[in-house]
């Protein structure tokens, strides 16, 4: 049983329109993050959380906004998106005081 | 600035051969960890082994194993006896424990296990 799911899996929207990815995770973990993995960069970090109410800025977080409403749910949200918002995007869970994530299956947005 | 770097973009191995990725990071910092991942071609990140900073001993995981060269910031993933399920594109990742938990990653190697 998958313990971290991601919707929708794939998703085609338009410039300007806004777009919402959801995570959830049934670990219980307090910490979450959100990846987008490009060609020739690997994974990078968007956003991240320590727990309901709180979100963090990781190290590309220009353009995305995070939600972190309870212990299980994470979203991403692009107000406003942009055709370089093209991307697979990754949501993770971990343990606070560990290092170890646990990840989603992935989004794979199209913006045309 | 690039923390985590794979030089490798790809790598081919045959079956049953020993096969070597590389990898090496940045930091200042003293705890940390470097974590292998295997992307399967659905997209799925599969964990498979870490090395944290403070152990001095390489750790092993069934046909994983690291070679960790803390002075040169550089770490290796061996995998024994390579067969074709192992293609897939492998990841390093550092994650310091005076950032929180997220990890950095690098740009990954591509490696195709040919019979």
């Amino acid at each position: 049983e998958a313990a971290v799911t991601q919707s929708p899996r794939n998703k085609v929207a338009v410039t300007g329109g806004k777009v919402t990815l959801s995570c959830n995770q049934t670990n219980n973990h307090n910490n979450m993050y959100w990846y987008r993995q490009d060609t020739g960069h690997g994974l990078r970090l968007i956003h991240y959380s320590y727990g309901a109410g709180s979100t963090e800025k990781g190290d590309i977080p220009d353009g995305y906004k995070a939600s972190r409403p309870s212990q299980e749910n994470f979203s991403l949200i692009l107000e406003l998106a942009t055709p370089s918002q093209t991307s697979v995007y990754f949501c993770a869970s971990g343990e606070a005081g560990t290092y170890e994530q646990y990840f989603g299956p992935g989004t794979r947005l199209t913006v045309l | 600035a690039q923390r985590v770097t794979q030089v490798q973009p790809t790598g081919s191995s045959q079956w049953g051969e020993e096969v070597t990725l590389d990898c090496s990071y940045e930091t200042s910092e003293y705890f940390y960890r470097i974590f292998w991942y295997r992307q399967l071609f659905s997209g799925e990140m599969v964990f498979l082994i870490y090395q944290p900073s403070f152990d001095t001993q390489n750790q092993r995981s069934g046909r994983y194993s690291v070679v960790f060269q803390k002075s040169f910031k550089s770490i290796s993933l061996v995998i024994s006896a390579s067969q074709p399920e192992d293609s897939g594109t492998y990841f390093c990742a550092l994650s310091e424990l005076i950032s929180g938990t997220y990890q950095r990653f690098g740009t990954g190697t591509k490696l195709q296990v040919v019979p």
